[in-house]
């Protein structure tokens, strides 16, 4: 029954070590995003793929990056994390058309990167 | 940037006491939407509201949105610990949301 899938659900890496975070939907959906959320905050909206369309976020920070080889699969990579990037990441889907009732975006569990 | 404000940003309420949480923006939206979101797990929809004025219910749970569609609550009746989570509201912006700062929501048995 799993619809959007994220792979490590924990993360631990090193300061400045590259690490890729993995998401994969069942629901065959057009956009796909990715959401950094600190501690009892609001999901903060890193970047989106509308299909192929990369749309980034002005104010993501260049180590950010992220790639979808194909529709189901979309990877977040992070070139040098620093402790300050330590959160959890979280992916989501939606079809991206519009339409009413507006359309619901579904939630992975998450990955927590922890950054030593 | 549409901004959306939630209050309060904490809420510790005994079993079967009664809450209210606000969702206020100078913005107006096509829609909102709340989510909660358990420890450790991605939000789950609740519900999207649409029409200004409407009121939706979900049990316990009666979602408002006001009449200028700039903003919306949150009640929930007789609370249960399983109520306990983060509450997010999200304005439809075009396919992407914006999303509040949430309210924690601690239900004490």
């Amino acid at each position: 029954d799993a619809m959007v899938i994220q792979n490590p659900r924990y993360q631990v890496t090193q300061f400045g070590k590259p690490v890729t975070l993995s998401c994969s939907q069942t629901l065959n959906h057009n956009v796909m995003y990715w959401y950094q959320q600190k501690s009892s905050q609001a999901p903060k909206l890193l970047f989106h793929y509308y299909d192929k369309d990369f749309n980034n976020e002005a104010d993501t920070p260049d180590n950010f990056q992220s790639r979808r080889p194909n529709t189901s699969f979309c990877f977040l990579d992070i070139r040098s994390p620093g402790l300050g990037d330590a959160a959890m990441y979280l992916c989501a889907t939606s079809t991206g058309r519009r339409r009413v009732p507006p359309e619901t975006q579904y939630f992975g569990p998450g990955t927590r990167l922890l950054v030593l | 940037t549409q901004l959306l404000e939630q209050s309060p940003q904490f809420l510790s309420i005994q079993e079967g006491e009664n809450l209210t949480v606000y969702c206020n923006s100078s913005s107006v939206f096509s829609s909102l939407q709340w989510y909660r979101q358990e420890p450790g797990e991605g939000p789950v929809l609740l519900v999207t509201v649409v029409t200004g004025g409407e009121v939706k219910k979900l049990k316990r749970l009666t979602f408002q949105f006001g009449d200028a569609r700039k903003d919306s609550s949150l009640h929930i009746t007789a609370a249960q610990p399983g109520d306990t989570g983060l509450y997010l509201c999200a304005g439809d912006n075009d396919y992407k949301l914006s999303f509040g700062a949430g309210t924690t929501v601690t239900v004490r048995a």
